[in-house]
């Protein structure tokens, strides 16, 4: 059983351009969760999706962030204008579908943002 | 508001040597506990979770975590670290259900010869 998969590994982008992250969750789980980790920092949470639908977006910044979670294929977080203070690991995490506060997230390999 | 604190930035032991890293919470209902540990490059992998029951959890890699409401505290520890256990090691507490995830900046362990 695959764990969660996350591409790219690595991203540069240049200031003003976008950024997409793909994250696709273990088979058989259907909620998806993304977070930041700055440098020397831990992990913030972003947003909390299930398939076609925003639980959670308290983390996420008022502009330029965007996630989603279609029917079919990964999950997207869409970073529109990148600035330097993007730069940062993007992590997803995904649980199963009966989610519970017991439910463990399993963490995928990340994705390290670098805006030049 | 939920928080978690490592008051612990990095560690250094000697292999063979006794560890614990320290995790203080803060939230108000019964949490639930985690310890990842994180190394270079890589994402997270679980150690142990706690939710309730014993206070006292094993994990995997020969780590455990206990619980103390009194203390607010949810430290881990290894009766000997080998030099694989170096990495970074987030505490973590499950709020709104569990959906949400507060982690700690971490601390970083060094294990040294």
């Amino acid at each position: 059983n695959a764990g969660v998969m996350q591409n790219p590994r690595h991203l540069v982008r240049r200031r003003g351009q976008e950024a997409r992250l793909r994250c696709s969750p273990m088979k058989g789980h259907s909620h998806v969760y993304w977070y930041r980790q700055l440098p020397e920092e831990g992990l913030k949470f972003m947003v909390y999706l299930q398939k076609e639908n925003i639980i959670d977006e308290s983390g996420m910044p008022k502009e330029r962030f965007s996630a989603e979670f279609p029917k079919e294929g990964p999950s997207i977080l869409r970073i529109q204008q990148v600035v330097r203070g993007d730069s940062a690991a993007y992590f997803c995490a995904s649980s199963p579908p009966t989610a519970s506060s017991t439910d463990t997230q399993y963490f995928g390999p990340g994705t390290r943002l670098t805006v030049l | 508001a939920q928080s978690v604190t490592q008051p612990d930035i990095h560690i250094t032991v000697s292999e063979g040597a006794s560890l614990e890293l320290r995790c203080n919470y803060s939230y108000g209902a019964t949490p639930y506990l985690f310890w990842y540990v994180q190394s270079p490059g890589q994402g997270l992998q679980l150690l142990l979770k706690y939710f309730s029951g014993d206070t006292l959890v094993q994990g995997i890699k020969g780590f455990e975590a206990e619980f103390k409401r009194s203390q607010s505290s949810f430290n881990l520890r290894k009766p000997s670290v080998h030099w694989s256990d170096a990495a970074e090691y987030f505490c973590a507490v499950g709020v709104s259900r569990g959906f949400k995830t507060i982690f700690g900046a971490g601390t970083r362990l060094f294990v040294k010869a």
